[in-house]
């Protein structure tokens, strides 16, 4: 079962707009939610992370908005670049845990 | 440090034939991961290594995928024999320690195509 549901998995946003990505889980032992970026023909890494005593975290350009009561969270990219064009996988593994289950992924293009 | 390394990058074989792929973590790092990735499943969690010890391999897809850790340096996953459905991106994965909160890094991948 698909157990972190990611949406959409292709996007397309005008450079200096705003990406968004969102994403939902079910179990509620996820503790950790990272974001990767991953470009094409490398490996993904990590980008930014958020862990659920928070509702928010940002880094720069780049914000997490987490909501626990609704299980979910979303990648919020301002003043989108055409460098930012990747997949990005949304991911959350439990307390103590390495094993990390990842989102389906969501493909994102910046045109300029 | 030159990241995770992995070998071959490409791969083509055909339908039967046995398929190696290669891992050589950071030095230092204690965990170390089989990933495998498709359009339709994203990234999938095969296996996990703790101090060489394979810890979860629930996600093996099945006995023709095998995974051995001989050492902390190097890692293998064998696929005997291979089949049309196994062609995909392969990517290693390594951290320090456990726990959540601990960067894995990816390596550049393993494309396989099985023909």
């Amino acid at each position: 079962q698909q157990q972190v549901k990611q949406s959409p998995q292709s996007l397309i946003v005008q450079k200096g707009g705003i990406s968004i990505i969102n994403c939902a889980y079910e179990n509620t032992a996820f503790d950790y939610f990272p974001w990767y970026q991953q470009f094409p023909g490398k490996g993904p890494a990590l980008l930014i992370a958020i862990r659920p005593d928070v509702s928010e975290k940002k880094e720069g350009r780049f914000t997490i908005s987490f909501n626990k009561s609704a299980k979910q969270f979303s990648l919020h990219i301002m003043d989108s670049q055409p460098g930012d064009s990747a997949t990005y996988f949304c991911a959350a593994s439990p307390g103590g845990y390495q094993k990390v289950t990842f989102g389906i992924g969501t493909k994102l293009q910046v045109i300029p | 440090d030159a990241g995770v390394i992995q070998s071959p990058r490409h791969e083509v074989t055909e339908m039967g034939q046995e398929v190696t792929l290669r891992c050589k973590p950071i030095s230092g790092h204690d965990y170390l991961f089989w990933y495998r990735q498709t359009m339709m499943r994203g990234l999938e969690l095969l296996i996990y290594f703790n101090n060489n010890v394979p810890i979860d391999d629930s996600g093996m897809p099945e006995d023709r995928f095998s995974a051995k850790m001989p050492n902390a340096s190097f890692s293998t996953l064998k696929i005997q024999p291979s089949e049309p459905r196994d062609s995909a991106v392969y990517f290693c994965a390594s951290s320090l320690r456990g726990g959540p909160g601990d960067t894995q890094y990816f390596g550049p991948g393993t494309r396989l195509t099985v023909l």
